[in-house]
Order: structure tokens, then sequence, then C-alpha cells
């Protein structure tokens, strides 16, 4: 079952505009959801974590239980912003992360 | 900052060997895991390793794969036979014991290619 969808490959955007990349999910119970980022050559690495209801480097995201989103956005994309962003929900059991398809965002100068 | 290292970055192999990935997680971390990328793909998750026991595997973690932490400090993945299919960026990530809010820290990935 897809559990984590990312309907987008590619965002493109230029610098300055805002930016939202979509996330949905679908899990019975609380999961507990993740924004991961992937830089050109770079690991994966944690970007913010719903539970911390934190801004870093500008981005944010809030969890919408009634429409299972767990949007990312970011008012005005930087071009350092460009990378792969990958949206990630654990179970309550915490014993694994299940990933969406990821997105590209690309910022244009 | 403390990581999570893997070995090596690339690996060639020809289809049929044996393949032994190895990684070295977070010294105080508990839980341990292993994904894979094939290209152009997301991110997978292949099993996850518990209190020196699998926790879940996927459907992919089939018989040919098997994971084991031989000493206190590595963690390993070994494909018994590959296949072409199996070439992809396997990451290997680690987590402190589960709780809200926990996140795991990924390696850079070791690159399997099988001809």
């Amino acid at each position: 079952a897809q559990r984590v969808t990312q309907p987008e490959k590619l965002l493109s955007v230029f610098k300055g505009a805002p930016v939202e990349l979509k996330c949905n999910y679908s899990y019975s119970g609380s999961p507990e959801l993740f924004w991961y980022v992937q830089y050109s050559r770079q690991r994966l690495q944690l970007l913010l974590r719903h539970i911390s209801r934190e801004s870093i480097k500008g981005f944010t995201a809030d969890l919408n239980k009634g429409e299972t989103s767990f949007h990312l956005k970011k008012p005005f994309a930087q071009e350092e912003d460009s990378a792969m962003y990958y949206c990630a929900l654990t179970p309550v059991n915490f014993n694994k992360f299940y990933f969406g398809s990821g997105t590209k965002l690309n910022v244009k100068p | 900052e403390p990581e999570v290292t893997q070995t090596p970055s690339h690996q060639v192999t020809q289809m049929g060997q044996e393949v032994i990935l190895r990684c070295v997680p977070i010294s105080n971390h508990l839980y341990f895991y292993w994904y894979r990328q094939i290209l152009g793909q997301k991110v997978e998750f292949l099993v996850s390793f518990y209190n020196n026991e699998i926790s879940e595997k996927s459907e992919i973690f089939d018989d040919q794969f098997s994971v084991e932490r031989p000493d206190g400090s590595n963690f390993t993945l070994k494909i018994r036979s590959t296949k072409l299919e199996d070439s992809a960026m396997y990451f290997c990530a680690s987590s402190e014991f589960p709780r809200v809010g926990t996140e795991a820290f990924f390696g850079q990935g070791t690159r399997l290619t099988v001809v």
C-alpha cells in the first residue's frame, strides 16, 4: 500500500518565488511525519519533523490530519534549496521509515 | 558530529557473486536499517534491526539477503547471489531508541553495480 505520496517529480521555481512541495499520506493511527533532503552528492538528511513544529532554512510543514497532508513550504526560494526532497512517515512502533518517491526542486536564478 | 559511515562507496560485482556492504552506525544508536534506491526511483525500505534481530523486513528482503551485527560497531548487509536488478544505491541508517520524533541518520550510501 502506498503510504506516502509525492505527486510532483520535479518542481521548478524562480529564486524568490514561493514553493510548496506536496505530500499526502495514508496510515491509520497517528504516524510521525518528516521531511528529508538530499543535496547533490550528499547523504539524506533530516530537514524537519512534524513533532518539533520547527522552521528550518525557512521551510515549514503543517500536518493536516483531515486532508492527510504534510506539505513543505517556503515563502522565498533560494538557489541553494535545489535538492531532492523526500517526505517520510514512521508508524507508531517507529521501526521503519516509509519514504515518498521524492520531488526534485530546481530553483532557477 | 557523529555520522553513519558506509564502505565501500562503490562496489562492482559479477552476477551470481556474493557481496557484503558494511556500515558503522552511530555508536549509541540502537535501531539499524538498510534501504535501497534504484536509479531514478524512490528510497525503499529493506530491513530494520534491533536487539540483535530483524525487527521488520520488506518483501524485497528475500532469502538472498541477510544482515548481521558481527561486533559492537559494524552492521552488514549480505547479498548471497547478486542479480542485475540488485544494482542500486544502498543506504544504511541508524536511530536512537524509537520514540516520538526520532530521526534516522543516513550513511552516504554504497553504489552497487552488478554486471
